[in-house]
């Protein structure tokens, strides 16, 4: 069976400041491993994936996230997070089929 | 522009008042799919599609239908609605016939609310 967890159900960060959306993941074999972003009144967006190679993917909107193997881990950050940032994010494993986490929302005060 | 529309966007209804939702897809993609957004839950897949003419049932299928016979539209269709399925439905769409590794590309979203 495979599963995703964001531990944390909100972040808030100020401005300026680094941010981090943490992800866990539990699979059987190689996952593919994706975040999404929801903002008020939309759908969801892609922002970006793992699927093999280099354990650090860039994505839209100036995000990044790390794949680590070992700790099972996928978290999601930004360096300068900005007010726009405030949204619904969703980490998500693909491995037979799709799973979602259960979302963090973000909030960043100016 | 490469989009996938849902329509209504809102819809209140009674109980047991079949309903449908549509969705449609211009990027010719393999594989469609249908999932629900709860509080708390993210979001869990109702149905999916592969190609048209293959549908197969995700984590919460029951009291829902799908048909694809065109490789566009997905239609999600409740036959007896109930309160309990009230929520925010979402179509999405991929690339490939498997979910996997495509990026999933969402419609805007449909409200329902069932008295």
């Amino acid at each position: 069976a495979q599963s995703v967890a964001q531990p944390e159900d909100q972040v808030n960060v100020a401005e300026g400041n680094p941010l981090t959306v943490k992800c866990t993941y539990s699979v059987s074999g190689n996952p593919y491993l994706f975040w999404y972003v929801q903002y008020p009144n939309r759908g969801l967006q892609f922002l970006l994936k793992y699927i093999t190679g280099d354990n650090l993917v860039k994505g839209s909107y100036g995000f990044e996230a790390e794949f680590n193997k070992s700790q099972t881990s996928f978290h999601l950050k930004k360096p300068s997070a900005l007010v726009s940032d405030s949204a619904l994010y969703f980490c998500v494993v693909n491995d037979y089929k799709l799973s979602f986490g259960a979302g963090t929302t973000v909030t960043v005060r100016a | 522009e490469a989009q996938v529309t849902q329509n209504p966007r809102y819809l209140i209804t009674v109980t047991g008042k079949k309903l449908t939702v549509t969705c449609s897809q211009n990027m010719n993609h393999e594989y469609m799919s249908w999932y629900r957004q709860d509080p708390g839950l993210g979001l869990r897949q109702i149905y999916y599609s592969m190609n048209v003419e293959v549908t197969d049932k995700g984590d919460v299928p029951e009291g829902y239908k799908v048909s694809r016979k065109e490789k566009r539209n997905f239609p999600l269709i409740l036959e007896s609605p109930s309160p309990n399925q009230t929520s925010l439905y979402f179509c999405a769409s991929s690339f490939g016939r498997l979910a996997a590794p495509w990026e999933q590309y969402f419609g805007p979203g449909t409200r329902l609310t069932v008295l």
